[in-house]
């Protein structure tokens, strides 16, 4: 079946720096990347998405960038600030249901 | 536009016990699915739900069922609770037919004794 991997497991950064999470999905067929921010004690939030007939997504200080051919996509998160902490969890889908990563903690120090 | 609502929030049970879970979608939402949520198996799907009918199902055993009414409104049952059913249960809606764009609920945070 389809196996999301998400590295890494932490990340800590300077308030005002760049912070990335990187995730590798094993089923060719998926269509839909979408990343998850999850806050203590609360549900995940979806904070971006994209599909397999995109390469690169904007929204303000957050990017994800897809490699259909590597199977690779990551988030990219500029001018990090303390609010940005919590556990980001990348998934993929073919339209059915959402393979989860294991998430990675982000810190941002200030 | 009000989100997902889960009841109840927090929820203890004894082994061998069960339990019932609500999940109230975003208002036009058709699509149910639930996940379940632990540190050590992370986010795993439970099964999801359109139009009253369960369409996909996850990898767990038949004691955990769920069913989906006229409304939209879905629920989710375990039956003879295990010590490893501790976990955080999610709900999550969507409008249309597929699993893109799934607003999550805050979950139900079940811990069995």
């Amino acid at each position: 079946g389809e196996n999301v991997e998400q590295h890494p497991s932490t990340l800590s950064v300077q308030e005002g720096d760049s912070a990335v999470i990187k995730c590798t999905y094993s089923d060719s067929a998926s269509n839909y990347f979408p990343w998850y921010k999850q806050e203590l004690g609360k549900g995940p939030q979806l904070i971006i998405d994209i599909r397999s007939n995109v390469g690169e997504k904007k929204d303000q200080r957050i990017a994800v960038t897809l490699n259909k051919t590597a199977k690779h996509f990551s988030l990219h998160i500029t001018e990090t600030q303390p609010e940005d902490s919590a556990v980001y969890f990348c998934a993929a889908s073919k339209a059915d249901k959402l393979i989860f990563g294991t998430g990675t903690r982000l810190q941002v120090f200030p | 536009k009000a989100g997902v609502t889960q009841t109840p929030r927090y929820l203890i049970k004894t082994r061998g016990q069960q339990v019932t879970l609500s999940c109230s979608p975003i208002s036009g939402h058709r699509s149910v699915s639930w996940y379940q949520q632990t540190p050590g198996q992370g986010l795993q799907f439970l099964f999801e739900y359109f139009s009253e009918t369960q369409r996909n199902k996850g990898n767990f055993p038949g004691r955990f069922s769920g069913r989906q009414f006229s409304n939209s409104r879905s629920e989710m049952n375990v039956s003879t609770l295990e010590l490893g059913d501790s976990a955080l249960y999610l709900c999550a809606s969507t409008s249309g037919s597929t699993s893109y764009e799934q607003y999550f609920g805050p979950g139900t945070r079940l811990t069995v004794t």
